[in-house]
Protein backbone atom coordinates (compact mmCIF):
# COMPACT_ATOMS: atom_id res chain seq x y z
CA UNK A 1 0.00 0.00 0.00
CA UNK A 2 0.96 3.65 -0.02
CA UNK A 3 3.28 5.13 2.85
CA UNK A 4 5.07 7.85 3.77
CA UNK A 5 8.53 7.19 5.46
CA UNK A 6 10.42 10.05 7.99
CA UNK A 7 13.89 10.44 8.72
CA UNK A 8 15.45 10.91 11.76
CA UNK A 9 13.20 9.08 14.02
CA UNK A 10 15.06 11.61 16.86
CA UNK A 11 16.74 14.70 16.53
CA UNK A 12 18.35 16.11 19.04
CA UNK A 13 19.61 20.01 18.75
CA UNK A 14 21.14 22.76 20.37
CA UNK A 15 18.94 26.08 20.80
CA UNK A 16 19.67 27.89 18.12
CA UNK A 17 20.51 25.86 15.56
CA UNK A 18 18.32 24.61 12.52
CA UNK A 19 16.58 21.57 12.43
CA UNK A 20 15.44 19.56 9.51
CA UNK A 21 13.11 17.01 8.98
CA UNK A 22 12.57 14.70 5.76
CA UNK A 23 9.90 12.27 4.18
CA UNK A 24 9.15 10.57 1.06
CA UNK A 25 5.67 9.61 -0.04
CA UNK A 26 4.97 6.66 -2.20
CA UNK A 27 1.08 8.19 -3.66
CA UNK A 28 1.88 10.07 -7.23
CA UNK A 29 -1.54 11.25 -6.82
CA UNK A 30 -1.06 12.81 -3.41
CA UNK A 31 -0.97 16.97 -3.65
CA UNK A 32 -1.44 18.14 0.07
CA UNK A 33 1.54 17.46 2.35
CA UNK A 34 0.75 19.14 6.23
CA UNK A 35 3.48 18.77 8.81
CA UNK A 36 2.04 18.28 12.70
CA UNK A 37 3.36 18.88 15.57
CA UNK A 38 2.40 17.00 19.05
CA UNK A 39 3.00 17.48 22.61
CA UNK A 40 3.01 14.45 24.81
CA UNK A 41 -0.37 13.29 25.44
CA UNK A 42 -1.93 16.57 23.67
CA UNK A 43 -3.80 16.72 19.90
CA UNK A 44 -1.38 16.65 16.93
CA UNK A 45 -1.42 20.68 15.87
CA UNK A 46 -1.18 21.83 12.32
CA UNK A 47 2.01 24.02 11.95
CA UNK A 48 2.63 24.40 8.53
CA UNK A 49 1.11 22.41 4.88
CA UNK A 50 2.46 22.77 1.30
CA UNK A 51 0.44 21.91 -1.91
CA UNK A 52 1.74 20.24 -4.81
CA UNK A 53 1.66 23.79 -7.25
CA UNK A 54 4.54 25.19 -4.68
CA UNK A 55 7.71 24.31 -4.13
CA UNK A 56 8.63 26.49 -0.86
CA UNK A 57 6.35 27.85 1.85
CA UNK A 58 7.55 29.85 4.83
CA UNK A 59 5.94 31.05 8.19
CA UNK A 60 8.70 32.72 10.40
CA UNK A 61 10.97 29.88 11.42
CA UNK A 62 9.09 27.00 9.88
CA UNK A 63 9.20 26.53 6.14
CA UNK A 64 8.56 23.56 3.72
CA UNK A 65 10.13 22.33 0.87
CA UNK A 66 8.68 19.64 -1.36
CA UNK A 67 10.09 17.95 -4.32
CA UNK A 68 7.18 16.29 -6.43
CA UNK A 69 9.79 14.88 -8.78
CA UNK A 70 11.32 12.94 -6.20
CA UNK A 71 8.26 12.71 -3.90
CA UNK A 72 10.06 13.83 -1.01
CA UNK A 73 9.31 17.10 1.18
CA UNK A 74 11.20 18.50 4.50
CA UNK A 75 10.74 20.42 7.45
CA UNK A 76 13.02 23.00 8.22
CA UNK A 77 12.98 24.66 11.37
CA UNK A 78 15.27 27.78 12.24
CA UNK A 79 16.87 29.00 15.68
CA UNK A 80 15.28 26.55 17.31
CA UNK A 81 14.05 27.01 21.10
CA UNK A 82 13.43 24.59 23.86
CA UNK A 83 9.81 25.22 23.14
CA UNK A 84 9.85 23.40 19.82
CA UNK A 85 10.68 20.17 21.55
CA UNK A 86 7.74 17.54 20.18
CA UNK A 87 7.08 14.88 17.99
CA UNK A 88 6.78 16.15 14.29
CA UNK A 89 4.47 13.98 11.78
CA UNK A 90 5.00 14.51 8.40
CA UNK A 91 1.90 13.03 6.23
CA UNK A 92 0.47 13.28 2.43
CA UNK A 93 -3.43 12.69 1.16
CA UNK A 94 -3.92 9.70 -0.38
CA UNK A 95 -5.32 9.79 -3.75
CA UNK A 96 -5.16 13.45 -3.81
CA UNK A 97 -8.10 15.65 -3.44
CA UNK A 98 -9.88 16.12 0.14
CA UNK A 99 -8.43 12.86 1.42
CA UNK A 100 -7.32 10.63 4.15
CA UNK A 101 -3.56 11.47 5.14
CA UNK A 102 -1.10 8.54 5.78
CA UNK A 103 1.16 9.55 8.69
CA UNK A 104 4.75 9.24 8.75
CA UNK A 105 6.49 7.74 11.84
CA UNK A 106 7.08 10.93 13.75
CA UNK A 107 10.37 12.22 14.56
CA UNK A 108 11.18 13.37 18.15
CA UNK A 109 12.57 16.38 18.37
CA UNK A 110 14.76 17.74 21.49
CA UNK A 111 16.40 21.17 21.91
CA UNK A 112 18.23 21.16 24.88
CA UNK A 113 18.76 24.66 26.44
CA UNK B 1 -10.94 28.98 14.44
CA UNK B 2 -11.18 25.41 13.46
CA UNK B 3 -11.65 24.02 16.79
CA UNK B 4 -12.46 20.11 17.54
CA UNK B 5 -13.52 19.16 21.05
CA UNK B 6 -13.51 15.63 22.04
CA UNK B 7 -15.40 13.91 25.26
CA UNK B 8 -14.54 12.34 27.28
CA UNK B 9 -10.85 13.20 27.44
CA UNK B 10 -10.38 10.28 30.46
CA UNK B 11 -12.48 7.14 30.98
CA UNK B 12 -11.73 4.12 32.33
CA UNK B 13 -14.36 0.83 31.49
CA UNK B 14 -14.26 -2.91 32.97
CA UNK B 15 -13.84 -5.68 30.80
CA UNK B 16 -17.25 -6.25 28.09
CA UNK B 17 -18.99 -2.78 28.55
CA UNK B 18 -18.93 -0.13 25.82
CA UNK B 19 -18.33 3.07 25.68
CA UNK B 20 -18.48 6.34 23.46
CA UNK B 21 -16.55 9.21 22.83
CA UNK B 22 -18.16 12.19 20.59
CA UNK B 23 -16.20 14.34 18.32
CA UNK B 24 -17.70 17.43 17.51
CA UNK B 25 -16.65 20.25 15.25
CA UNK B 26 -17.10 23.53 17.15
CA UNK B 27 -17.02 26.64 14.63
CA UNK B 28 -16.81 24.87 11.12
CA UNK B 29 -18.96 22.38 9.50
CA UNK B 30 -17.51 18.81 9.15
CA UNK B 31 -18.10 16.68 5.99
CA UNK B 32 -15.61 14.39 6.83
CA UNK B 33 -14.57 13.21 9.95
CA UNK B 34 -11.47 10.69 10.89
CA UNK B 35 -10.86 8.90 13.97
CA UNK B 36 -7.35 7.19 14.95
CA UNK B 37 -5.99 4.96 17.68
CA UNK B 38 -2.50 6.03 18.70
CA UNK B 39 -0.47 3.97 20.79
CA UNK B 40 2.43 5.32 23.27
CA UNK B 41 5.32 6.48 21.05
CA UNK B 42 4.08 5.68 17.73
CA UNK B 43 2.03 6.98 14.88
CA UNK B 44 -1.56 8.06 14.61
CA UNK B 45 -2.96 5.15 13.23
CA UNK B 46 -6.27 5.50 10.98
CA UNK B 47 -9.20 3.44 11.50
CA UNK B 48 -12.24 5.04 9.77
CA UNK B 49 -13.12 7.84 7.55
CA UNK B 50 -16.68 9.36 8.80
CA UNK B 51 -18.82 10.92 5.87
CA UNK B 52 -21.98 12.83 7.52
CA UNK B 53 -25.20 10.79 6.61
CA UNK B 54 -23.71 7.77 5.12
CA UNK B 55 -21.90 4.39 6.51
CA UNK B 56 -18.21 5.17 7.78
CA UNK B 57 -15.17 3.80 5.65
CA UNK B 58 -13.42 1.32 8.00
CA UNK B 59 -9.28 0.59 7.25
CA UNK B 60 -8.15 -3.21 6.91
CA UNK B 61 -7.82 -4.51 10.01
CA UNK B 62 -10.83 -2.29 11.74
CA UNK B 63 -13.60 -4.90 13.18
CA UNK B 64 -16.61 -2.60 12.32
CA UNK B 65 -19.23 -3.98 14.37
CA UNK B 66 -16.36 -3.63 17.36
CA UNK B 67 -16.01 0.66 17.08
CA UNK B 68 -19.03 1.47 15.67
CA UNK B 69 -19.14 5.22 14.19
CA UNK B 70 -21.91 7.09 13.61
CA UNK B 71 -21.83 10.66 11.53
CA UNK B 72 -25.21 12.17 12.53
CA UNK B 73 -24.63 15.77 11.81
CA UNK B 74 -21.69 18.27 10.56
CA UNK B 75 -21.22 19.16 13.46
CA UNK B 76 -20.91 15.67 15.26
CA UNK B 77 -19.08 11.98 15.02
CA UNK B 78 -19.32 8.97 17.83
CA UNK B 79 -17.32 6.37 18.30
CA UNK B 80 -18.87 3.22 20.07
CA UNK B 81 -15.95 0.92 21.70
CA UNK B 82 -18.14 -2.03 21.95
CA UNK B 83 -17.59 -5.08 24.51
CA UNK B 84 -14.27 -3.33 25.43
CA UNK B 85 -10.99 -5.77 26.34
CA UNK B 86 -8.07 -4.79 27.78
CA UNK B 87 -6.13 -4.43 24.37
CA UNK B 88 -8.45 -1.94 23.25
CA UNK B 89 -6.91 0.48 26.01
CA UNK B 90 -5.48 3.05 23.55
CA UNK B 91 -5.61 6.55 22.62
CA UNK B 92 -8.27 7.70 20.35
CA UNK B 93 -8.21 10.48 18.30
CA UNK B 94 -10.72 12.38 15.94
CA UNK B 95 -10.24 14.90 13.18
CA UNK B 96 -11.70 16.75 11.30
CA UNK B 97 -12.38 18.18 7.77
CA UNK B 98 -14.17 21.40 6.19
CA UNK B 99 -16.33 21.03 2.56
CA UNK B 100 -13.61 21.94 0.38
CA UNK B 101 -10.55 22.13 2.45
CA UNK B 102 -7.58 19.97 2.70
CA UNK B 103 -6.64 21.01 6.51
CA UNK B 104 -7.62 18.67 8.97
CA UNK B 105 -7.68 19.74 12.95
CA UNK B 106 -7.40 17.43 15.04
CA UNK B 107 -9.49 16.46 19.00
CA UNK B 108 -7.78 16.64 21.97
CA UNK B 109 -8.09 13.21 22.07
CA UNK B 110 -9.08 10.51 24.63
CA UNK B 111 -7.54 8.28 26.67
CA UNK B 112 -9.11 4.99 27.37
CA UNK B 113 -8.08 2.34 29.82
CA UNK B 114 -9.53 -0.96 29.89
CA UNK B 115 -9.45 -3.16 33.52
Amino acid sequence: GENVEQHPSTLSVQEGDSAVIKCTYSDSASNYFPWYKQELGKRPQLIIDIRSNVGEKKDQRIAVTLNKTAKHFSLHITETQPEDSAVYFCAANLFGGYNKLIFGAGTRLAVHP
Amino acid sequence: GAVVSQHPSRVICKSGTSVKIECRSLDFQATTMFWYRQFPKKSLMLMATSNEGSKATYEQGVEKDKFLINHASLTLSTLTVTSAHPEDSSFYICSALAGGRYEQYFGPGTRLTVT
